[in-house]
């Protein structure tokens, strides 16, 4: 059992660069989330998927997309990075939000130049 | 939107000592209240959750309390250790999770 897992664990890009950030779960969870973490700024929710199926945009979702690609699988893309996109990026999972607690992935720290 | 606020930013002491981190919030329409710990460069591992009817929640050294009503929770920590070292964030789940900013403990040995 896995839990949560991410890659790549490091990153770096040019300005204007693409690139998926990847992440799954085996728990068999309903639910994941991405998030940002930024020196001051605490997590901040890009987008979620609620259940396989759906995405929806979190407190912070500009300049990205998701895919729920199945119910273990849920990718981030930068379609053109730009420097305030530097960040580490936590993906997340949790079976019922209103009872459970989330867990995270090792996170994966982007730099954009 | 919520918002949840967490003093101190960054905390001191020596170990053996009980502490208290605190976590205020805005918004009490939450399912629940957790506290995750995070070690530097690692992602967050979860301590406790309180679930909105629920008054504390403990589990070893680390009891957590909640009052919805005011938009409190506090981690108690007792007997601190050096290994303790690390950001506590406090996180409110409702119709999306928001996250304090953490407070960084450092426990000197």
């Amino acid at each position: 059992n896995a839990g949560v897992t991410q890659t790549p664990k490091f990153q770096v890009l040019k300005t204007g660069q693409s690139m998926t950030l990847q992440c799954a779960q085996d728990m068999n969870h309903n639910s994941m989330y991405w998030y940002r973490q930024d020196p001051g700024m605490g997590l901040r929710l890009i987008y979620y998927s609620a259940s396989e199926g759906t995405t929806d945009k979190g407190e912070v979702p500009n300049g990205y997309n998701v895919s729920r690609l199945n119910k273990r699988e849920f990718s981030l893309r930068l379609e053109s990075a730009a420097p305030s996109q530097t960040s580490v990026y936590f993906c997340a999972s949790i079976r019922d939000r209103a009872q459970e607690t989330q867990y995270f992935g090792p996170g994966t720290r982007l730099l954009v130049l | 939107k919520q918002e949840v606020t967490q003093i101190p930013a960054a905390l001191s002491v020596p170990e053996g000592e009980n502490l208290v981190l605190n976590c205020s919030f805005t918004d009490s329409a939450i399912y629940n209240l957790q506290w995750f710990r995070q070690d530097p460069g690692k992602g967050l591992t979860s301590l406790l959750l309180i679930q909105s009817s629920q008054r504390e929640q403990t589990s070893g050294r680390l009891n957590a309390s909640l009052d919805k009503s005011s938009g409190r929770s506090t981690l108690y920590i007792a007997a601190s250790q050096p290994g303790d070292s690390a950001t506590y964030l406090c996180a409110t789940s409702g119709n999306q999770f928001y996250f304090g900013t953490g407070t960084s403990l450092t426990v000197i040995p």
